[in-house]
């Protein structure tokens, strides 16, 4: 059974940093390109970064709201994919997801459960 | 990169059709045969329903459908059932190498 299950989550003050971790099982995860999407509370889903697989020089690409902020980078050894989150605002409180992504698309199937971040002070 | 619009909610009774339309621009929705929907019920982890454009992952019920007209996607519910009122968001893959989402929309079973 594929599953992600998300840690890291935490209230932290603005300005801190805070890393997200997905950690998978099921598949391959050296194979699977990976995303973070969040969701702040009562609000729509945002997609937050995508990592590609080696394969493809493990190259990221960022949504313009966290880029130069925020890190994803990959485990394949450990089957973890992370999200390094600095200079954290009170706008990226949210619940972050973290997903796969089906082999050339940029759809994002299954989702962990979500794990919450709270920035505030 | 702005969100993909969508309308705030679309209802329909037991049994109707319901369609959820998502513009976006040359530059996402309309450039890429990459845009996926998901629905999502209160308290719950998004699920993927459609994939570029018009692919259904194995499992999804064969009453979701999704097809794409210039730089308007649509999602149609067919024989609308209670279990199908949820939010349901499209998202794009764009041309600055991005993915941008809708708004969603709520979808309410009458």
């Amino acid at each position: 059974e594929v599953q992600l299950v998300e840690s890291g989550g935490d209230l932290v003050q603005p300005g801190r940093s805070l890393r997200l971790s997905c950690t998978v099982s099921g598949f391959t995860f050296g194979d699977y390109a990976m995303s973070w999407v969040r969701q702040a509370p009562g609000k729509g889903l945002e997609w937050v970064s995508f990592i590609r697989t080696k394969a493809y020089g493990g190259t990221t690409e960022y949504a313009a709201s966290v880029k130069g902020r925020f890190i994803i980078s990959r485990d394949d050894s450990k089957s973890i994919a992370y999200l390094q989150m600095n200079s954290l605002k009170t706008e990226d409180t949210a619940v972050y997801y973290c997903s796969r992504i089906i082999p050339g698309t940029t759809s994002f199937d299954p989702w962990g459960q979500g794990t919450l971040v709270t920035v505030s002070s | 990169q702005s969100a993909l619009t969508q309308p705030a909610s679309v209802s329909g009774s037991p049994g109707q059709s319901i369609t959820i339309s998502c513009t976006g621009t040359s530059s996402d929705v309309g450039g890429y045969n990459y845009v996926s929907w998901y629905q999502q019920h209160p308290g719950k982890v998004p699920k993927l329903m459609i994939y570029d454009v018009t692919n259904r992952p194995s499992g999804v019920s064969n009453r979701f459908s999704g097809s794409k007209s210039g730089n308007t996607a649509s999602l149609t519910i067919s024989g609308l059932q209670a279990e199908d009122e949820a939010d349901y968001y499209c998202s794009s893959y764009t041309s600055s190498s991005t993915v941008v989402f809708g708004g969603g929309t709520k979808v309410t079973v009458l």
